[in-house]
């Protein structure tokens, strides 16, 4: 089975500075994609940047950048420029690529982030 | 337009009581899904629905039972509430299952917050 382990439950960060979220996860599956979703005050779960283990290549999305080392097992999300609407509960998510059936997220048990002004 | 929406928002009932939560997408995503977060946030899969069929299945209580009229659409129906039903429920679709996608990612509703009283 796999698990996901987020370690800081929660975090700080000054307006405009950056930040690294730690995520492993625990696979034996070579085919996988792993996930980042926020979730602000508001509840809604958004994604925030998405990584499919067979690429090399890190995930950028404008100020969310990833650090995907797969042979560790890491998958570490970096926010630049931290901007107040970043506060919220981070989630790291793990997926087997599905074979012929759908695949289920498992979730790390998230981080919560503050920006501070 | 809402992509996936959960209805109602809000829920409070007494302990006992059987109620319905609604989930309906307009992706045309094939599959559906409900999670559960719990009071500390964690994130975890109850079901999953592949054009009507039941997927996944996880060690959930026989008083939840899920159901799929079409594709866009998948309820969740929980009889004789509990305290520990408390929670909040979301409704997630993805698109359609396949060994050769390389776009999987779950869009997640904003949630059902149910309080049993």
């Amino acid at each position: 089975a796999q698990t996901v382990t987020q370690s800081q439950p929660e975090m700080s960060v000054q307006e405009a500075e950056t930040v690294t979220l730690s995520c492993t996860y625990d696979t034996s599956e070579s085919n996988y994609y792993l996930f980042w979703y926020k979730q602000p005050p508001s509840r809604q779960m958004i994604l925030v940047i998405r990584q499919e283990a067979y690429k090399q290549q890190n995930a950028t999305e404008n100020r969310f950048s990833v650090n995907f080392q797969k042979a560790a097992k890491s998958f570490s999300l970096k926010i630049s420029d931290s901007q107040l609407g970043d506060t919220a509960m981070y989630f790291c998510a793990f997926m087997k690529h599905p074979q012929g059936g759908s695949e289920k997220l498992v979730f790390g048990k998230g981080t919560k982030l503050t920006v501070n002004p | 337009d809402t992509a996936v929406s959960q209805t109602p928002k809000y829920l409070v009932t007494q302990m006992g009581n059987d109620k319905s939560i609604k989930c309906e997408q307009n992706l045309g995503h094939d599959t559906m899904y409900w999670y559960k977060q719990d009071s500390k946030k964690f994130l975890k899969i109850m079901f999953s629905y592949n054009n009507k069929e039941l997927i996944i299945n996880e060690t959930v209580p026989n008083r939840f039972s899920p159901k799929s009229p079409d594709k866009a659409h998948l309820n969740l129906h929980i009889n004789s509430l509990e305290l520990g039903d408390s929670a909040v429920y979301f409704c997630a679709s993805s698109y359609a299952r396949s060994p050769y996608s390389t776009n999987e990612k779950l869009f997640f509703g904003s949630g059902t917050q149910l309080s049993v009283l």
